[in-house]
């Protein structure tokens, strides 16, 4: 069956970096564009990021761009989170998704997330 | 970015009875292919979202019929008939006709 676990989550101060990895499996992961969406605590769902199933192209939400940079290497079926400048608000659970073949970024697939704190 | 906003942000609902979410985008999302990407994800206390809806109105696969979704252009809606205990949780909508992708802030259903 589908599995997206998602790794590399913690405690970092303002400034610094961390780098999320999702591990995919029971599914073509080449054939799949993919994301990552946060949850901040009090708060709703932002979309952060996706890359291209072949990893050809990337978009960011307006709020990491500049900073975060997503990746996949499908050979290790694995979709990665580089995170840099990392800020207060930038604390969530980060969730990989998959992205539907149905169009229109429908995420059929979700992962069980991983948490980030960014505090001094 | 396109706004959504969703109304009522909390809705308690009686056993048995149905409940309705609105969602209203700040554009139209007709895509210029003619699809409106139009989404609706349920977050259960402790899980992950889940897909229920997209493009609008086509049930995501296992999802039970007592979901239903309706709407176009900028005018969204998602009905629940019949709500049981596992239907508690927070409903969101999602546009993804417009680069940023953005969700509703999520109405949080429990039962009266």
């Amino acid at each position: 069956q589908v599995q997206l676990v998602e790794s590399g989550g913690g405690v970092v101060q303002p400034g610094g970096s961390l780098r999320l990895s999702c591990a995919a499996s029971g599914f073509p992961f080449g054939d799949y564009g993919m994301h990552w969406v946060r949850h901040s605590p009090g708060k709703g769902l932002e979309w952060v990021a996706v890359i291209w199933y072949d990893g050809t192209n990337e978009r960011y939400g307006d709020s990491v761009k500049g900073r975060f940079t997503i990746s996949r290497d499908n050979s290790r079926k694995t979709l990665y989170l580089q995170m840099d400048s990392l800020r207060a608000e930038d604390t969530a659970l980060y969730y990989c998704a998959r992205e539907s073949y149905s169009g229109g970024f429908a995420f059929d697939y979700w992962g069980q997330g991983t948490l980030v704190s960014v505090s001094s | 970015d396109v706004v959504m906003t969703q109304s009522p942000l909390s809705l308690p609902v009686t056993l048995g009875q149905p409940a309705s979410i609105s969602c209203r985008s700040s554009q139209s999302l007709v895509h210029s292919d003619g699809n409106t990407y139009l989404n609706w994800f349920q977050q259960r206390p402790g899980q992950s979202p889940r897909l229920l809806i997209y493009k609008v109105s086509i049930r995501d696969s296992g999802v039970p019929d007592k979901f239903s979704g309706s709407g176009s252009g900028t005018d969204f809606t998602l009905k629940i008939s019949n709500v049981e205990a596992e239907d508690v949780g927070v409903y969101y909508c999602m546009q993804g006709t417009h680069w940023g992708l953005t969700f509703g802030q999520g109405t949080r259903l429990d039962i009266k």
